[in-house]
């Protein structure tokens, strides 16, 4: 139990376009949701939490007019990069809270070229 | 603001040797997490860590945690290849003003076990 699925795994697109991400709790629902983002050879970065019903909560540092959530269901959170340019290459892993646990996602990695 | 430190970053030890990676944290915490990260793949849960004291063991891994030093640690025992890949240690904190857990991350140990 407590599957997290996300989609795409991988995605390449080029400079400019945006790109969405969809995290997905297979098996359970989820009000909350985080969103992450890992450089290589670093750790996790939560980016923004995901609340089912509501406006998402940003960290600092983070645009919340580039990286667009919308939790619109208890087992569905996006993620839309935005006009993406090559720095925003990374891998991206969202997780899903049940109770007070969180389950990880496989990750999207993105590529802008 | 909760710190959550890792030593060592980096640790490159031979077969059938056993080593400790430590995770240190700032504030007071009442839960403690290990994930393992294989590359290109995201986290798998190992230990979740609830109490002073406690102890949880899988195979040649052993994580333990003391609450009042706020430091755990995460053992190999007998180390074998398969297990080369990043630790990491989590800690999580209620959100002031909420009800979200966040989770803070050390930066991990990159664990490579050599033939």
């Amino acid at each position: 139990g407590a599957v997290v699925s996300q989609h795409p795994s991988r995605v390449i697109c080029k400079s400019g376009t945006s790109v969405k991400i969809e995290c997905r709790s297979l098996d359970f629902q989820a009000t909350t949701m985080f969103w992450y983002r890992q450089f290589p050879k670093q750790s996790l970065m939560l980016m923004a939490t995901s609340n089912e019903g509501s406006k998402a909560t940003y960290e600092q540092g983070v645009e919340k007019d580039k990286f667009l959530i919308n939790h619109a269901s208890l087992t569905l959170s996006t993620l839309t990069v935005t006009s993406a340019h090559p720095e925003d290459s990374s891998f991206y892993i969202c997780s899903a809270v049940l109770g007070r646990t969180q389950y990880f996602g496989p990750g999207t990695r993105l590529l802008v070229l | 603001e909760l710190k959550v430190e890792q030593n060592p970053l980096f640790l490159s030890m031979q077969e059938g040797k056993n080593y400790t990676i430590y995770c240190n944290y700032s504030t007071t915490s009442d839960r403690l997490y290990w994930y393992r990260q294989d590359p290109g793949k995201s986290l798998e849960s190992l230990f979740v860590l609830l109490s002073n004291g406690a102890v949880k063991q899988e195979g040649r891994l052993m994580a333990s945690l003391d609450t009042k030093a706020r430091l755990s640690t995460l053992h190999i025992t007998a180390a074998v290849h398969d297990l080369s890949a990043t630790y990491f240690c989590a800690v999580d904190k209620v959100k002031s003003g909420g009800s979200n857990y966040k989770l803070t991350f050390g930066k991990g140990t990159l664990l490579t076990v050599n033939p």
